[in-house]
């Protein structure tokens, strides 16, 4: 089966850095998402690795190391809006096609 | 359209009821998928279609019943739930299920009452 880390809960002012670590191990990896899920909301799409190394999308990065089975989510200047969950995703290779599973996500408070 | 629809938003039914909640995508997506999420758990995958035929089914209960009639549609058919399947049922499509992004477009939910 997969096994999908990430902490539950953090705290962060207005205008800081915050780094969201996800610690996963799986056969037949595939792809790593990072989701952002407002209470009561659908999630949506942040981003995606496949290959070791960084991505940066705006206010939002993502790091990527396959050997250690980590990644990160880095979200700077933050903003009130991004008070939510964040949900790590694997995808995988297995015998009845791809497979997304999620980590048990990673609620963030911004406070003023 | 980049949406995923879902309906009804909020259902509430008895454990003898049968009812049906029902996703449509008109982005073209070719995958499309059904998850269950409980309160502060993060999303369990159910059941996936791929080009409309059932590729994965996570060993749901007979009582959850998926049914593809077409690409842009999918359903999940309800019969004798029990209490404990009161949650947020998510639907979400992809452009497929091979690599690449293939990113997964959620619907807003179907929040699920079972008495």
């Amino acid at each position: 089966g997969q096994n999908i880390d990430q902490p539950t809960e953090m705290t962060a002012t207005e205008g800081a850095i915050v780094q969201i670590n996800c610690t996963y191990q799986t056969s037949g990896f595939n792809g790593l998402f990072w989701y952002q899920q407002h209470a009561g909301e659908a999630p949506t799409f942040l981003s995606y690795n496949v290959l070791d190394g960084l991505e940066e999308k705006g206010r939002f990065s993502s790091f990527l190391s396959r050997s250690k089975g980590y990644s990160y989510l880095l979200l700077k200047e933050l903003q009130m809006k991004d008070s939510a969950s964040y949900l790590c995703a694997v995808r995988a290779i297995k015998a009845a096609g791809n497979k997304l599973t999620f980590g048990g996500g990673t609620r963030v408070l911004v406070k003023p | 359209d980049t949406e995923v629809t879902q309906t009804p938003k909020h259902l509430v039914m008895g454990m003898t009821n049968k009812k049906s909640l029902k996703c449509e995508q008109h982005m073209g997506h070719r995958a499309m998928y059904w998850y269950k999420q409980k309160a502060k758990k993060p999303p369990e995958l159910m059941f996936v279609y791929s080009y409309e035929k059932l590729s994965i089914n996570e060993s749901v209960p007979s009582r959850f019943s998926p049914e593809c009639p077409n690409s842009s549609l999918l359903n999940l058919h309800l019969h004798a739930l029990q209490p404990e399947d009161s949650a947020l049922y998510l639907c979400a499509s992809s452009p497929g299920t091979d690599s690449g992004a293939n990113v997964l477009t959620f619907g807003a939910g179907s929040r699920l009452t079972v008495l």
